[in-house]
């Protein structure tokens, strides 16, 4: 089955313990992005890839960082999480010669 | 960048009627208009789209109509169920851009 999928899909630290999101897509897709979804806010970009190595800031990057080693995966790292990064968390892919994106099931985070 | 709206922000219907949902986005350069449905507990899923060469596109009971000139594009959704009950967010994009601008959603109750 075609997908996206985050792990773990609820997880709850204290600020400062550093800590990843992994994504993973079996779709063979060039192109991932990472998305915040908070109350009112609707989807906010963090960050996204083209292909392996290509890496770029969404429009709220800050605090985060991103790796693409892999084709197939995208990893969120918060190196000092704060409690302002609480939200929920989204991957998503596409292939590059089409608009569709994917999303996975989220990640809820709570820092405390 | 581009900035998404979208209005009403809480749209509540009776089964069998139907919903309209506008939104109006500022970058005249984008070219591409995916609606996408977010249902309780799941990631967004894609459920129409069109580009700027198109001004309506429909699949059986949804409907995206686009006013390229008002800078506006809308989702129209007939004869509502209860499986209609979600979030919806709108988002635009173009060509050569890999940043999707998402609206902030609207949450459509479908009362039986």
């Amino acid at each position: 089955e075609a997908q996206v999928t985050q792990n773990p899909r609820y997880l709850i630290t204290v600020t400062g313990k550093k800590l990843t999101v992994t994504c993973s897509q079996n779709m063979n897709h060039e192109y991932m992005s990472w998305y915040r979804q908070d109350p009112g806010l609707g989807l906010r970009q963090i960050y996204y890839s083209m292909n392996v190595e290509v890496t770029d800031k969404g429009d709220v990057p800050e605090g985060y960082k991103v790796s693409r080693k892999e084709k197939r995966n995208f990893p969120l790292i918060l190196e000092s999480p704060s409690p302002n990064q609480t939200s929920l968390y989204f991957c998503a892919s596409r292939n590059y010669d089409y608009n569709e994106q994917f999303f996975g099931p989220g990640t809820r985070l709570t820092v405390l | 960048g581009e900035n998404v709206e979208q209005h009403p922000s809480t749209l509540s219907v009776q089964e069998g009627d139907s919903a309209v949902i506008k939104c109006t986005y500022s970058d005249s350069a984008s070219n591409y208009f995916p609606w996408y449905k977010q249902e309780l507990g799941k990631g967004p899923q894609l459920i129409i789209d069109i580009r700027s060469n198109v001004g309506e596109k429909k699949d059986q009971r949804i409907a995206v109509t686009l006013n390229k000139t008002a800078k506006h594009f809308s989702l129209h959704i007939t004869e509502t169920q209860p499986e209609d009950s979600a979030v919806y967010f709108c988002a635009a994009s173009k060509d050569g851009n890999n940043r999707l601008a998402f609206g902030k959603g609207n949450q459509v109750v479908v009362i039986p």
